[in-house]
């Protein structure tokens, strides 16, 4: 069974700086998507990123990027220029059925 | 309006009670899920439906069931709801066609006592 790891329960991050959240996984598949999901306070759970296992190239989402590397199964989250509307859990998912505990991050001003 | 809804948002019962938490959704997606989301483990799945006729167990089925009324409709039932249960409950649906990506309801904090 595929699984997901994320190793820091928690991080944090001065405003303005880059924080990078780690993920690995575990799968047998050749292709397959990841994901990384943000829960604000709010509690609703939102996209941040994806990435095709396929396409060498890490995706970018503004100020939101990834480094993936394949072959040893990770799969971390760059955030750059961090702001207080960050601040929340992450989650990195494979696929459509596996999460990770979770990172919550602080943002600090 | 919300693509997917779950109701109730907050529910507090007692222990023994029979419970059920309802997802509807507007996406025309096919595929359905339920997580359960505690401190700590992250969301972890109950139940999913990859069409009306299909039902299948997660990894945490036990002392849940579920009922796939139709396309737009996936409800989770606790038959006789135990304080372990407490948890954040998530209602999500995907299509195959967006690359399995999770849309996620609001949220059921459900406390039980």
């Amino acid at each position: 069974a595929q699984t997901v790891t994320q190793s820091q329960p928690e991080m944090s991050v001065q405003e303005a700086e880059t924080v990078t959240l780690s993920c690995t996984y575990d799968t047998s598949e050749s292709d397959y998507y990841l994901f990384w999901y943000k829960q604000p306070p709010s509690r609703q759970m939102i996209l941040v990123i994806r990435q095709e296992a396929y396409k060498q190239q890490n995706a970018t989402e503004n100020r939101f990027s990834v480094n993936f590397q394949k072959a040893a199964k990770s799969f971390s989250l760059k955030i750059s220029d961090s702001q207080l509307g960050d601040a929340a859990m992450y989650f990195c998912a494979y696929m459509d059925m596996r999460f990770g505990a979770g990172t919550r991050l602080t943002v600090k001003p | 309006d919300a693509d997917v809804t779950q109701t109730p948002r907050n529910r507090i019962t007692k222990t023994g009670k029979r419970i059920m938490l309802e997802c509807s959704q507007t996406k025309g997606h096919d595929r359905m899920y339920w997580y359960r989301q505690d401190p700590g483990l992250g969301l972890r799945l109950i139940y999913y439906s990859f069409d009306v006729k299909d039902i299948n167990k997660g990894e945490i089925s036990d002392g849940y069931s579920v009922s796939r009324q139709a396309q737009a409709k996936f409800s989770l039932s606790l038959e006789s709801a135990i304080p372990n249960q407490t948890a954040l409950y998530f209602c999500a649906t995907s299509d195959y066609a967006y690359e399995n990506e999770q849309f996620f309801g609001p949220g059921t904090r459900l406390t039980v006592l």
